[in-house]
């Protein structure tokens, strides 16, 4: 079980907005900004947000990501088919000398 | 083209070592701080090991501590990683990662192979 928690799913119909959290601790997300990735099913996984919020070149602006405290959201507004995917939260941890994953969350679009 | 391509995958038996390979190119290797990723059969990303730009730094997560070694050859754009005393619970696709920033000023993983897939069965 992973130090950083995700929910293990989520759902949306097309168009709405979804958001997925991140919960960890003082160690890692309390205290190094997180980065968020997109897992397509047989393809490696894709950085989509990057220090809380910074989305890098070709990434859509309808992915944005926040941070507060402990905890961090990925958004996704205006949700597509081509959405739905795995997504996982990851933070560099201190305490481990290495970054850490969240558990990943599987995105349905309905 | 930036990319990185591993190799050295395979089916080994519980307490035997396989080593990977990661070729890069596109880029300035011996400027990038690397990883190694793994996921299992179901399961999701679970970080491996680091390694710095040099090579003179390298940490593991406490699951393969002891067991593997990660190395790098700069002058042949070339990551490796020894599993040794190899386990079934280390069956997983295993990738190469390039860092963005720095362990100081951590980006992500910006730039991933493809994966290799370890199977450690009897």
């Amino acid at each position: 079980q992973s130090v950083v928690a995700q929910p293990p799913s989520a759902s949306g119909t097309p168009g709405q907005t979804v958001t997925i959290s991140c919960s960890g601790s003082s160690s890692n997300i309390g205290s190094n900004p997180v980065n968020w990735y997109q897992g397509l099913p047989g393809t490696a996984p894709k950085l989509l947000i990057y220090s809380n919020t910074q989305r890098p070149s070709g990434v859509p602006a309808r992915f944005s990501g926040s941070r507060s405290g402990t905890s961090a959201s990925l958004a996704i507004s205006g949700l597509q088919s081509e959405d739905e995917a795995e997504y996982y939260c990851e933070v560099w941890d201190g305490s481990l000398n290495g970054p850490v994953f969240g558990g990943g969350t599987k995105l349905t679009v309905l | 083209e930036v990319q990185l391509v591993e190799s050295g995958g395979g089916l080994v038996q519980p307490g035997g070592s396989l080593r990977l390979s990661c070729i890069a190119s596109g880029f300035t290797f011996s400027s990038y701080e690397m990883n190694w990723v793994r996921q299992a059969p179901g399961k999701g990303l679970e970080w491996v090991s680091y390694i710095s730009s040099s090579g003179g730094t390298r940490y593991y997560a406490e699951s393969v501590e002891g067991r593997f070694t990660i190395s790098r050859d700069n002058a042949k754009n070339s990551l490796h990683l020894q599993m040794n005393s190899l386990r079934a619970e280390d069956t997983a696709l295993y990738y190469c990662a390039r860092v963005w920033g720095s362990r100081s000023y951590y980006y992500g993983l910006d730039v991933w192979g493809q994966g290799t897939p370890v199977t450690v069965s009897s």
